[in-house]
């Protein structure tokens, strides 16, 4: 079945820091993969996507690229902010199957200081 | 557009009370899912449906159930609740691409 590992946190970076969330998946077929973001008391909103390999999604200055041969979709930020500070959840839906059910990691906890 | 609405945001039971949680979508999408979140345990899937008439058990789908007799209305209902069910309850709607749509979430305490 498909599976989603994430770096386990919680992270905790100085404002300005570089910051990595490392994402592996597991799928069969060619899944999509997303990055989610939940700011505390919020439910969960879409950070950014990647449809296919080597696809790199970005926003918010955030960007993962969609690696196929080492089945990653690592989160990267060059400079953090205090406002950063969130849960990330990576995240794939395989396209083969039902598009609606999508499988999560466990989410990392990232708390950036002033 | 409200996206995805869900109510009550709070709420407290007493062990063995029922109660349904609300989960409206105004973006006409097929599928849609409910999910808890515990401290430490990230999203589980409770139950899901791809469409009108059509639900399907998630992986932790006891003690809940769930209908779908429109597009845009998709209700958790808990039959007997208990402490375990404490939870953050999320409902989500998924477009054709996968990406999901959450609501706010209802924070349920179970005494």
């Amino acid at each position: 079945g498909n599976s989603v590992t994430q770096m386990e946190g919680p992270v905790t970076l100085s404002e300005e820091a570089f910051l990595t969330i490392n994402c592996t998946y597991t799928a069969t077929g060619y899944p999509s993969l997303f990055w989610y973001v939940q700011y505390p008391g919020e439910g969960l909103q879409l950070l950014l996507k990647a449809t296919k390999a080597d696809d790199k999604g970005s926003n918010k200055g955030f960007e993962a690229t969609y690696r196929k041969e080492t089945t990653s979709f690592h989160l990267e930020k060059g400079s953090v902010q205090v406002s950063d500070s969130a849960v990330y959840f990576c995240a794939l839906s395989d396209r083969t199957a039902r598009a609606g059910k999508s499988t999560f990691g466990d989410g990392t906890t990232l708390t950036v200081k002033p | 557009n409200a996206g995805v609405t869900q109510t009550p945001k709070f709420q407290v039971l007493k062990t063995g009370q029922s109660m349904t949680l609300q989960c409206a979508q105004d973006m006409n999408h097929e599928y849609m899912s409910w999910y808890r979140q515990d401290p430490g345990m990230g999203l589980r899937l409770i139950h899901y449906s791809v469409g009108a008439g059509i639900t399907d058990q998630g992986e932790v789908p006891n003690g809940y159930n769930v209908s779908r007799s429109t597009t845009e209305d998709f209700p958790l209902r808990l039959l007997s609740a208990a402490p375990s069910q404490t939870s953050v309850y999320f409902c989500a709607s998924s477009s054709v691409t996968g990406e999901q749509f959450f609501g706010p979430g209802t924070r349920l305490t179970v005494l």
